[in-house]
């Protein structure tokens, strides 16, 4: 069964970086997968943030580009978020997620399949 | 980017009701559009993908049809455990988007 878990401080000062770990077990990150980031703020909707594939290929939402870096660890079979120049609009629960990259060139499950719990990450002095 | 415009944003039902969420995509998503399914401090949980496929262990009374750009996920014989939050997302094209989504609350 695939796993994932994020870790990382639930506390960032503002302007300051944002840093979380998603670990995967029962995958491996140089699978033929997408791996992502999703952040929810309280009460509100989901948000993609990024992704990252097994040869280190990204996409980032736009509005958040100039801020995301998503990056692989192989040896240590996790992927990593960080976002530079924290406010208070990221204050969010981050979730990392798989999505696997067409199959056999099937896209029809090129979906979130499975999700990590959330981490709720809080930017305050 | 494509919008999803989901609608009710909330909506109120019994036990044992059928209740329908439409989401719209402002352009042809083709059907690379999937449900979730979201409980209070959970993460999402997909239901149906590429617009009307039932995922693996869901229940067969969550169904979803596509018209157009026009996506309907239904709901029949709720139940207690069916009351959540959904949101549609597609994944045609890049960013990835969601609906807003729809709270269902016992009425």
């Amino acid at each position: 069964q695939v796993q994932l878990q994020e870790s990382g401080p639930g506390l960032v000062n503002p302007s300051g970086t944002l840093s979380l770990t998603c670990a995967v077990s029962g995958d491996s990150i140089s699978s033929i997968n997408w791996w992502s980031w999703v952040r929810q703020p309280p009460g509100k909707g989901l948000e993609w943030i990024g992704e990252i594939n097994h040869s280190g290929t990204t996409n980032y939402h736009p509005s958040l580009k100039s801020r995301v870096t998503v990056s692989i660890d192989k040896s240590k079979n996790q992927f990593s978020l960080r976002l530079s120049s924290v406010t208070a609009a990221d204050t969010a629960v981050y979730y990392c997620a798989r999505r696997p990259s067409c199959p056999g060139g099937d896209c029809s499950v090129n979906y979130f399949d499975y999700w990590g719990q959330g981490t709720l990450v809080t930017v305050s002095s | 980017d494509i919008q999803m415009t989901q609608s009710p944003s909330s909506l109120s039902a019994s036990v044992g009701d059928r209740v329908t969420i439409t989401c719209r995509a402002s352009q042809d998503i083709s059907n690379y559009l999937v449900w979730f399914q979201q409980k209070p401090g959970r993460a999402p949980k997909s239901l149906i993908y590429a617009a009307s496929s039932l995922e693996s262990g869901v229940p067969s009374k969550f169904s979803g049809t596509r018209s157009g750009t026009d996506f309907t996920l239904t709901i029949s014989s709720l139940q207690p455990e069916d009351f959540a939050t959904y949101y549609c997302q597609q994944y045609r094209s890049y960013p990835i988007t969601f609906g807003q989504g729809t709270r269902l609350e016992i009425k």
